[in-house]
């Protein structure tokens, strides 16, 4: 297991277009997060999942947005009709719930550039 | 809602000096506490949580609940410390939802 992997690295798309990010979790990690970072900013939370359901989301998440976790194990999350503002790096993370507060491990995460 | 407030953008110190990282936070409760790290090119990564109260790579950080502070410390800056560096803080009891401040670019000059 080499940690969380994201997938693509970089996504470049035009205005309006579909994109779609794939995470693969630590296995043994059974929630994950999704979050957006911009420029100059630190990472905001999008959603978690705790195994495959969807237990929060934010408000940063519009009706665009969607994610899924079929079976608990990867995750992908779509945006639809992209603009120009959904620029930003999107990380994964995932973590074990023990309830102690043990951090995330992230991923790279994936690029999005919308022009 | 949750703050947290990192009010330094970017931080430089020269090698040997100590540093200390600023971070406020706002949740009323008992949260927990966390700071990490990017080092250039490669991921975020967790460098410490306040309930471990451990030193990792020679930084400590102390909650002070009075002053809703968890700063980050280092008595001797080496240059291979330079990096970005997040505080954030999630509700206690589980490590849910994380809210990150907006990050202390640090710089340790030779």
């Amino acid at each position: 297991d080499t940690g969380v992997s994201q997938d693509p690295r970089h996504k470049i798309t035009k205005r309006g277009q579909n994109v779609t990010f794939r995470c693969d979790p630590i296995s043994e990690h059974n929630r994950l997060y999704w979050y957006r970072q911009t420029l100059g900013q630190g990472p905001e939370f999008l959603t978690y999942f705790q195994n495959e359901a969807q237990l929060e989301k934010s408000r940063l998440l519009s009706d665009r947005f969607s994610a899924e976790r079929p079976k608990g194990s990867f995750s992908t999350l779509e945006i639809q009709r992209t603009e120009q503002g959904d620029s930003a790096m999107y990380l994964c993370a995932s973590s074990y719930n023990t309830g102690t507060g043990n951090g995330y491990t992230f991923g790279s995460g994936t690029r999005l550039t919308v022009v | 809602a949750q703050r947290v407030t990192q009010p330094e953008k970017l931080l430089s110190v020269f090698k040997g000096a100590p540093v200390e990282l600023k971070c406020n936070y706002s949740y009323s409760g008992s949260p927990e506490l966390f700071w990490y790290v990017q080092y250039s090119r490669q991921r975020l990564q967790l460098l410490l949580r306040h309930i471990s109260r451990e030193s990792i790579k020679g930084f400590t950080a102390d909650l002070n609940k009075g002053e809703t502070s968890f700063h980050l410390k280092k008595p001797f800056a080496q240059e291979e410390d330079s990096a970005m560096y997040y505080c954030a803080q999630s509700p206690s009891g589980s490590a849910r939802q994380l809210t990150f401040g907006s990050g202390t670019q640090l710089t340790v000059l030779p």
